[in-house]
């Protein structure tokens, strides 16, 4: 079985543009997560969506937004981006809603100039 | 509040040396504990996972841990350590159809010859 897939692995992108990372989890899962990982932070939660509607949302403002289409494939979307918005970004993948047993995908670098 | 705490920041031990890295929560009931092992630049590997039912737990790589619930622990154990198991590690808690996974800030691990 395939594992979580997440894409693209590594983006460079200016200060007030907008950057969209996308996420398969695995078949027959239907909750994916997002997280965002900073050495100062350590790893925050981002949203979870599970059939397609936002779940629960994490305190990150409304530059993050993601979405999650029929196959469980999931976006999201930050907008006007920051500098302090470089990161690494996870998706996660469960079969279940909420805080259950989550497998990771290996996430996206994102650097902001 | 669901929190959790990995009082170690960095840990060093001698390859072959024993290993145990803490792990405390807070919650109101019994939750579903994980830990997780990353790699540099790598997403988030699930080691093992505690459910209900027998509070010792093996998981991947030769790890245990110890679900103690008097003391709201989950202590992460390894008889004998391989440089190959340097890497950070953290402890997640999680309810089912909960919240999201909430994680510790994580432990360094340094493997010495």
């Amino acid at each position: 079985k395939a594992g979580v897939t997440q894409t693209p692995r590594y983006l460079i992108k200016t200060r007030g543009q907008q950057v969209t990372l996308s996420c398969s989890p695995i078949s027959g899962h239907r909750s994916v997560s997002w997280y965002q990982q900073t050495p100062g932070q350590g790893l925050q939660f981002l949203f979870e969506y599970f059939s397609e509607t936002q779940r629960n949302k994490g305190n990150f403002p409304g530059r993050f937004s993601g979405r999650q289409f029929s196959n469980s494939r999931s976006e999201m979307n930050v907008s006007t981006l920051e500098l302090g918005d470089s990161a690494l970004y996870l998706c996660a993948s469960s079969l279940a809603a909420g805080g259950s047993e989550a497998f990771f995908g290996q996430g996206t670098r994102l650097t902001v100039v | 509040a669901q929190s959790v705490t990995q009082p170690d920041i960095h840990i060093t031990v001698s390859e072959g040396a024993s290993l145990e890295l803490r792990c405390n929560y807070s919650y109101g009931a019994t939750p579903y504990l994980f830990w997780y092992v990353q790699s540099p630049g790598q997403g988030l590997q699930l080691l093992l996972k505690y459910f209900s039912g027998d509070t010792l737990v093996q998981g991947i790589k030769g790890f245990e841990a110890e679900f103690k619930r008097s003391q709201s622990s989950f202590n992460l154990r390894k008889p004998s350590v391989h440089w190959s198991d340097a890497a950070e590690y953290f402890c997640a808690v999680g309810a089912p159809s909960g919240y999201a996974l909430n994680f510790g800030k994580g432990t360094s691990l340094l493997v010495t010859p």
